[in-house]
């Protein structure tokens, strides 16, 4: 069946240091891919997505782009902040039910 | 304005009870949804609802049922509760397929 992989955390950075954060794919067809964040104590946000091969999606300075030919999705972002200290799950929709899959989870911590 | 709330925020109770976690969304999306977040952030869908049809995921035990009063509900009732029940359990909503989800602050059960 569909499934996400990301990287393991925890990661841990300085601020301004620059992120990147694994996600692969296994997936039948063209899945949309997602990355969604999760700060402390909330639920989880919508941060960017991709609906098709060669997208970027990207927000808040962060940026994933849907590699089909890797079958990737990895998030970046060029100079964390400690306000980015959160979650990011990497997700796609895919199944008969079109329902969202997630990744583990990674967790980052971004240190002053 | 929340749009999708969950209540209560913390629910700690012993093995053996039964307890209800409510939801309520404002948006007027069509679908619901429930998610169950372990200890490592491991995040499973457990349920999606709506006004057409309930799909389990088939991996949920049976003593969690969820009831739907109206399109902008779907509370999760969860009978005889076991410790390995303890978790956050995130509601969440979408206007349809393609959409993204918005989802609830969560709700932390811990099962004594």
């Amino acid at each position: 069946g569909d499934s996400v992989t990301q990287m393991e955390g925890p990661v841990t950075l300085s601020e301004e240091a620059f992120l990147t954060i694994n996600c692969t794919y296994t997936a039948t067809g063209y899945p949309s891919l997602f990355w969604y964040v999760q700060y402390p104590g909330e639920g989880l946000q919508l941060l960017l997505k991709a609906t098709k091969a060669d997208d970027k999606g990207s927000n808040k300075g962060f940026e994933a782009t849907y590699r089909k030919e890797t079958t990737s999705f990895h998030l970046e972002k060029g100079s964390v902040q400690v306000s980015d200290s959160a979650v990011y799950f990497c997700a796609l929709r895919g199944g008969s039910q079109g329902n969202l899959i997630f990744g583990k989870g990674t967790k980052l911590s971004v240190k002053p | 304005d929340t749009a999708v709330s969950q209540t209560p925020k913390y629910l700690v109770t012993q093995m053996g009870n039964d307890k209800s976690i409510k939801c309520e969304q404002n948006l007027g999306h069509d679908t619901m949804y429930w998610y169950k977040q372990d200890s490592k952030k491991f995040l499973k869908i457990m349920f999606s609802y709506n006004n057409k049809e309930l799909i389990i995921n088939e991996t949920v035990p049976n003593r969690f049922s969820p009831k739907s009063p109206d399109k902008a509900h779907l509370n999760l009732h969860i009978n005889s509760l076991e410790l390995g029940d303890s978790a956050v359990y995130f509601c969440a909503s979408r206007y349809r397929e393609n959409s993204p989800l918005h989802f609830g602050n969560g709700t932390r059960l811990t099962v004594t």
